[in-house]
């Protein structure tokens, strides 16, 4: 099976911390995403990279970066984190360079920012 | 712009069949999938239509219709378990061979008994 492992569950940090969230994947996907899901809004693409180093913005990139080293291997990371950042990220990967294909899901990040 | 539109909740009684809509404006279409989501739990894939019809897979059958802009997503014998919330994603065109996908608000279905 796929597994789509996501470093923490749960988060809280403060105003202006800076956050690192990891998420690795262990079935050699090419791409990769990072989502965010708050209620009302459904899940919103912030960042995805489809080979090692490459990254793309998605619809909401502002107050985020990503880092890709490794194939496994895609972190989302707020520089200064603030309130509005308070959410549950998830984490996906999928088959083919580029173009998505099926989706699977890590176990998502609620990150609280007080 | 990109829009998916889905009702919000609905609810159905167990052996009953539902229907959840999605309608779709989007730029550029490559594709419709359909994720069922329990609560606290991640998303998790239940259909794929790339072409018009009826995809049937068990208990559960999307349909797509590319000119209408619309998919629905049918659940049949319904089941306690099948309360979750369902979520259309739309796969749109970045750029030569580069796609996403566009995920619409969700539709949370609560089965009574």
């Amino acid at each position: 099976d796929v597994k789509v492992t996501q470093s923490s569950r749960y988060l809280v940090k403060r105003t202006g911390e800076k956050v690192f969230l990891e998420c690795v994947q262990d079935m050699d996907h090419e791409n990769m995403f990072w989502y965010r899901q708050d209620p009302g809004l459904g899940l919103r693409l912030i960042y995805f990279s489809y080979d090692v180093k490459m990254k793309e913005k998605g619809d909401i990139p502002e107050g985020y970066s990503v880092s890709r080293e490794k194939k496994e291997r895609f972190s989302l990371i707020l520089e200064s984190a603030s309130t509005n950042q308070t959410s549950m990220y998830l984490c996906a990967s999928s088959l083919g360079t580029g173009r998505t294909g099926e989706l699977f899901f890590g176990e998502g990040s609620r990150l609280t920012v007080l | 712009g990109q829009n998916i539109d889905q009702p919000t909740e609905m609810t159905a009684t167990e052996g009953a069949i539902v229907q959840i809509n999605c309608t779709y404006q989007t730029s550029g279409f490559n594709g419709l999938f359909w994720y069922q989501q329990h609560a606290g739990e991640a998303p998790t894939f239940l259909s794929y239509n790339v072409l018009d019809g009826l995809e049937e897979k068990g208990r559960f059958s999307s349909f797509l219709s590319r000119s209408k802009g619309y998919s629905y997503l049918l659940l049949k014998e319904l089941q306690m378990k099948d309360s979750a919330s369902y979520l259309c994603a739309v796969r749109v065109p970045v750029r030569y061979n580069t796609d996403k996908l566009i995920f619409g608000t969700g539709t949370r279905l609560q089965v009574f008994p």
